[in-house]
C-alpha cells in the first residue's frame, strides 16, 4: 500500500463551522505534513509531526489545529475560518530523513 | 536557509518533442535529496523522479532524466518525446535530512498536439 488517503475529497463550510480533515497511511512513515496550496502556486509548509509529536508549525494560525491520534493518521480541525483559507489542503508522509513525500489527493476547501 | 528557484513559470513544447525544465537552489548541506514532482489539473502531486546528492550518476525514469551538477548546484529536467498526458505544473523541490521539504515557485509546461 503506497498511498496517502485524504477525506473529504472536497469540503464547503461557513465561517462559524468546525470541521476536520482527515488524512492516513499505511506505510510505515514516521513523518507526516499539512501543507496548503493555491492556484498556481508551491504547497506552503503548515505543520511537520515526527513520531507523532508535532516538531514544525509555520506559525499558522490557531484556527487551524493541528492532531495526530497516532503514527497512521493525521487530522487537521478547522474552526472560524476565513475565505481566504479556501484552498487546497495536502497530506502527505516520509520516512524520517525525508527521502520522498507521498502525498494524498488533497481536499479543495471553500470558506464561505 | 535553502532556497529553490524555477526561473520559467511557463513553457511549451511540442508533442514528441523534447523539453527542459530549469531549477537551481542554494543549500551549505553536503547531503540531501532533489525531487521533481509533477501536479497534472487533477491536482495530484506525483513524484517524477529523485536523485541523491551523493550520487554522480544522473538518475533516470523512462522518458526523464535529469542534468545535476552539484557545484553549479542546478538540477534540470530533461522530457523526452513529449506527450499531452506530460502537460502539467512542475516542481523543484529539496530535502535534507530535517524533515523539511523546500518547493519552487513551479513551471506551467503546455504540450501541443
Amino acid at each position: 500500500d503506497t498511498e496517502v488517503t485524504q477525506t473529504p475529497k472536497h469540503l464547503v463550510m461557513g465561517m462559524t463551522n468546525k470541521k476536520s480533515l482527515k488524512c492516513e497511511q499505511h506505510m510505515g512513515h514516521r513523518a507526516m505534513y499539512w501543507y496548503k496550496q493555491k492556484a498556481k502556486k508551491p504547497p506552503e509548509l503548515m505543520f511537520v509531526y515526527s513520531y507523532e509529536k508535532l516538531s514544525i508549525n509555520e506559525s499558522v494560525p490557531s484556527r487551524f489545529s493541528p492532531e495526530c491520534p497516532n503514527s497512521s493518521l493525521l487530522n487537521l480541525h478547522l474552526h472560524a475560518l476565513q475565505p481566504e483559507d479556501s484552498a487546497l489542503y495536502l497530506c502527505a508522509s516520509s520516512h524520517p530523513g525525508a527521502e520522498e513525500l507521498f502525498f494524498g489527493s488533497g481536499t479543495q476547501l471553500s470558506v464561505l | 536557509a535553502q532556497t529553490v528557484t524555477q526561473s520559467q513559470p511557463e513553457m511549451s513544447v511540442q508533442e514528441a518533442e523534447t523539453v527542459t525544465l530549469s531549477c537551481t537552489y542554494d543549500t551549505s548541506e553536503s547531503d540531501y535529496y532533489l525531487f521533481w514532482y509533477k501536479q497534472p489539473p487533477s491536482r495530484q502531486m506525483i513524484l517524477v523522479i529523485r536523485q541523491e546528492a551523493y550520487k554522480q550518476q544522473n538518475a533516470t525514469e523512462n522518458r526523464f532524466s535529469v542534468n545535476f551538477q552539484k557545484a553549479a548546484k542546478s538540477f534540470s529536467l530533461k522530457i523526452s518525446d513529449s506527450q499531452l498526458g506530460d502537460a502539467a505544473m512542475y516542481f523543484c523541490a529539496f530535502s535534507n535530512t530535517g524533515n523539511q521539504f523546500y518547493f519552487g515557485t513551479g513551471t506551467s509546461l503546455t504540450v501541443i498536439p
